[in-house]
């Protein structure tokens, strides 16, 4: 069964610094993989996705996340945190039907 | 253009009660799906249609919760004979074909409280 790991469910940083979110899928058929971005009280909304072309995705806000398919991850990264990027992220997976799993979240924190 | 909408945003019942909501997709999308996100979790896959057509509704719980999106457009999830365990946040999300690869787009959501 597929599903999907996001390793921290609070993750707090000082603005400037690495984001680093972790997320690591089950499954030995590389799934195509999300990232999404919940701000309170909105919808989710998409950062990124990988969907077999590059392993290096880069998305809004100046996100980026690398499919690695010999770790089973799919990790977040941003190289200066700003206080904007306060937000809860959630990782998912999707294969070839539309039975989407997410992760239960990683709340991120910006320190001024 | 407008987004997902979803209405109404917030929903509080009484246990017992039947409730109705609903999701107004972005327009000419073709799938649709519904999500149930409880607190500090991340959604989770109820059902969702392409078109008119519900293609997989494994992920509702039981039977007191069924969807319907008649004529292609607007859906409505609804729960009938509410139980406190059902409060949760009610997520809708449509994307522009049914391709696994296309982005789903995501409504605000209703949070549901059965009292």
């Amino acid at each position: 069964a597929q599903s999907v790991t996001q390793l921290g469910s609070h993750v707090s940083v000082s603005e400037g610094a690495l984001v680093l979110l972790r997320c690591n899928y089950s499954s030995s058929v590389p799934p195509y993989l999300f990232w999404y971005v919940q701000y309170p009280n909105q919808g989710l909304q998409l950062l990124l996705k990988y969907t077999s072309a590059a392993t290096l995705v880069k998305g809004i806000n100046g996100f980026e996340a690398e499919f690695k398919k010999s770790e089973t991850s799919f990790h977040l990264t941003k190289p200066s945190a700003h206080m904007s990027d306060a937000a809860e992220y959630f990782c998912a997976v999707r294969y070839n039907n539309n039975d989407m799993r997410f992760g239960a979240g990683t709340r991120l924190t910006v320190k001024p | 253009g407008a987004g997902v909408s979803q209405s109404p945003r917030y929903k509080v019942t009484k246990r017992g009660q039947d409730v109705a909501l609903r999701c107004d997709p972005i327009s000419g999308h073709v799938s649709l799906y519904w999500y149930r996100q409880a607190l500090g979790q991340g959604p989770e896959f109820l059902t969702y249609f392409n078109y008119e057509a519900q293609q997989d509704k494994s992920g509702l719980p039981n039977d007191r919760f069924s969807a319907e999106r008649p004529e292609g457009s607007i859906s409505t999830l609804t729960i009938q004979r509410t139980e406190q365990r059902d409060s949760a946040m009610y997520r809708c999300a449509s994307s522009p074909t049914s391709v696994s690869t296309d982005t789903q787009y995501f409504g605000p959501g209703t949070r549901l409280t059965v009292l």
